[in-house]
């Protein structure tokens, strides 16, 4: 079964600051890998889905990696701001199935005005 | 329409209630998701329905009964709920393979009294 880790667990940048937040995934034949933004008793936004044959994709001052390989991913934030205070969640899905996302442990955001 | 729509956004039922949760999806989608999610936890799938048929059930409680009358609709039938079953439920729907993400709804704040 695949695993997803994200590391930190939490995180407290003041604002301006560039970030990465991780994602690391134990099996690597995956269709493809989502970063998610939530924010407190709210659904889950869409942020950036990248397919295996993919290396990153980019919204905005978002920026995220895949390095299937090694089984790993990373979201970067550039020029942070308080509005980009949540939790962000990846979310991969399997290459064999293909019918079920898995879904990282999330990292909780603050950014300091 | 690339919004997944859920109703009620909150509801409060005591444990000898019957209610019921809605989800409403036009983007197409042949796959749709029933999640549980606990305060500053990642979701936990419950249900899943590909083309109509419920494809995973990850033992769930029958307190919890899913219905997916067409394709564009999912339904979530509550009897008999513990308060431990309080939570945020979300729906998804997505295609049953290949290269598209979720899209979620905001989500049902359930509370059992």
């Amino acid at each position: 079964k695949q695993e997803v880790t994200q590391i930190p667990a939490a995180l407290s940048v003041p604002e301006g600051e560039n970030l990465v937040l991780n994602c690391s995934f134990t099996d690597s034949a995956i269709y493809n890998l989502q970063w998610f933004r939530q924010d407190p008793g709210k659904g889950l936004t869409s942020l950036l889905l990248i397919q295996s044959s993919q290396r990153e994709q980019t919204s905005g001052r978002l920026n995220a990696s895949l390095d299937k390989s090694s089984g790993r991913s990373t979201l970067y934030i550039a020029a942070s701001q308080p509005g980009d205070s949540a939790t962000y969640l990846c979310a991969v899905r399997p290459g064999d199935t293909g019918n079920q996302f898995y879904f990282g442990t999330g990292t909780s955001l603050t950014v300091i005005p | 329409d690339t919004e997944v729509t859920q109703t009620p956004k909150h509801l409060v039922m005591g444990m000898t209630n019957k209610k019921s949760l809605k989800c409403e999806q036009h983007m197409g989608h042949r796959a749709m998701y029933w999640y549980k999610q606990k305060a500053k936890k990642p979701p936990e799938l419950m249900f899943v329905y590909s083309y109509e048929k419920l494809s995973i059930n990850e033992s769930v409680p029958s307190r919890f009964s899913p219905e997916c009358p067409n394709s564009s609709l999912l339904n979530l039938h509550l009897h008999a709920l513990q308060p431990e079953d309080s939570a945020l439920y979300l729906c998804a729907s997505s295609h049953p393979y290949g290269a598209v993400g979720y899209t979620f709804g905001s989500g049902t704040r359930l509370t059992v009294v």
